[in-house]
């Protein structure tokens, strides 16, 4: 199966937003509400931002928002800072034959 | 605090073998189902395998399947994964994770190196 669809970069200046799409079928991201996201620094292990779509876990500010709808989510950093700057992975429960479907990731660029 | 340590990584010649290990702590291990996920060099995330809280089911990507095996020992805290048939297209760096629901991982390790190469 292949994996989710990110576009590769997004950017924003400091202040404002940047969305990111995750787009998937009705299989895996638009069968469940599964659907996460993650934020990986150069070097660093990746860091749940979301998790069943729209949910922070603690800690996480809430400049960083989701949503889901039909085949595709959404991740929405409000009040870009620089160190926001790191590559977002969204990721998807594909049902028990296929498990676990990652995005190929974005790149996000403070200006 | 959750940590989450792994090890065993190391270069390894194709068809060679290896086991990485993934020590557990700051939470109750035998209660949550757990993951590998690797990352080749300059790549993207990519899910390896799963295991129930108790052992008694395993999920492999097709990628892995027949090579690769999970395992867990709830005693001592520590997830295993058993590398066999090592291809090149392993290398990566490989990361436990715990699952915090079905498929939402939620603490990651720092992940250890394999490398595959003769």
């Amino acid at each position: 199966q292949s994996a989710l669809t990110q576009p590769p970069s997004a950017s924003g200046s400091p202040g404002q937003s940047v969305t990111i799409s995750c787009t998937g079928t009705s299989s895996d991201l638009g069968g469940y509400k599964y659907v996460s996201w993650f934020q990986q620094h150069p070097g660093k292990a990746p860091k749940l931002m979301i998790y069943d779509g729209t949910q922070r876990p603690s800690g996480v500010p809430d400049r960083f928002s989701g949503s889901k709808s039909g085949n595709t989510a959404s991740l929405t950093v409000s009040g870009l800072q620089a160190e926001d700057e790191a590559v977002y992975y969204c990721s998807s429960y594909a049902g028990n034959n296929v498990f676990v479907l990652f995005g190929g990731g974005t790149k996000v660029t403070v200006l | 605090e959750v940590q989450l340590v792994e090890s065993g990584g190391g270069l390894v010649q194709p068809g060679g073998s290896l086991r990485l290990s993934c020590a557990a702590s700051g939470f109750t291990f035998s209660t949550y189902a757990m993951y590998w996920v690797r990352q080749a060099p300059g790549k993207g995330l990519e899910y390896v395998s799963a295991i129930s809280s108790n052992g008694g089911t395993t999920y492999y990507a097709d990628s892995v399947k027949g090579r690769l095996t999970i395992s867990r020992d709830n005693s001592n805290n520590a997830l295993y994964l058993q590398m066999g048939s090592l291809r090149a297209e392993d290398t990566a760096v490989y990361f436990c994770a715990r699952g915090l629901k079905l498929a939402t991982l939620d603490y990651w390790g720092q992940g250890t190196l394999v490398t595959v190469s003769s």
